[in-house]
């Protein structure tokens, strides 16, 4: 079964600009989520797709961070503009039914740098 | 306020010895709590999933406790091997709208 997949592995910005990143979740998995992970911290859940439905964006600054799921399938999580602070992994999961013991299954995440 | 709380931060062990991770949560209710395994530059995997239920459950070399009562869980890992180094996050599902709420992380190091 292959896993979940993230593009790019690694991004290098500067300030202002905007970047977008790419997931492909495991298939038949009906639930998508985006986290930030920054340095020496735990994840914090950016959004959660149910199908092509958002469940919980309530972390998300929308402000600057966009993202969808057409399809159901693929998500795009985009930021415009970058700031500094922004820096961070961030990771995508998918779980099979969003049930609340499915296991969620991690991407690689790719790691942006904003200068 | 939900919260997860990790200790030790870090923690450094020989090779063959066992170890302890504690976990202390304010999440309530909550539905299942949840220990992964992050390797350096690699998502986080899943070890183990708990409801609040259940007090112990075994992955392995890895086993988790719960305590519901205290709020407290623990990750015990046996007979540690190099490859065991890497951070735990002890992640607790509350029971209303499902949110995660993540710890900080153990960052372990096994040494020869």
């Amino acid at each position: 079964e292959a896993g979940v997949a993230q593009s790019p592995r690694y991004k290098i910005i500067e300030k202002r600009q905007s970047v977008a990143f790419w997931c492909n979740p495991i298939s038949g998995h009906a639930t998508l989520y985006w986290y930030q992970q920054i340095l020496g911290q735990g994840p914090k859940l950016l959004i959660q797709f149910q199908n092509n439905g958002v469940v919980d964006d309530s972390q998300l600054p929308k402000d600057r961070f966009s993202a969808e799921r057409l399809k159901g399938v693929d998500s795009t999580l985009k930021i415009q503009p970058a700031k500094l602070e922004d820096s961070a992994v961030y990771l995508c999961a998918s779980s099979s039914e969003g049930e609340i013991t499915d296991t969620q299954y991690f991407g690689p995440g790719t790691r942006l740098t904003v200068l | 306020k939900n919260q997860v709380e990790q200790s030790p931060q870090s923690l450094i062990i020989l090779e063959g010895k066992n170890c302890t991770l504690q976990c202390n949560y304010t999440v309530s209710p909550f539905s299942n709590l949840r220990w992964y395994k992050q390797d350096t530059g690699r998502g986080p995997v899943s070890l183990t999933i708990m409801t609040f239920s259940e007090n112990t459950k075994s992955n392995g070399r890895y086993t988790a406790t719960l305590d519901a009562d205290t709020k407290q869980s623990s990750l015990h890992i046996t007979a540690s091997q190099l490859s065991d180094s890497a951070s735990y996050i002890c992640v607790v599902i509350g029971h209303n709208f499902n949110k995660f709420y993540f710890g900080s992380g153990t960052k372990l190091n096994v040494k020869p």
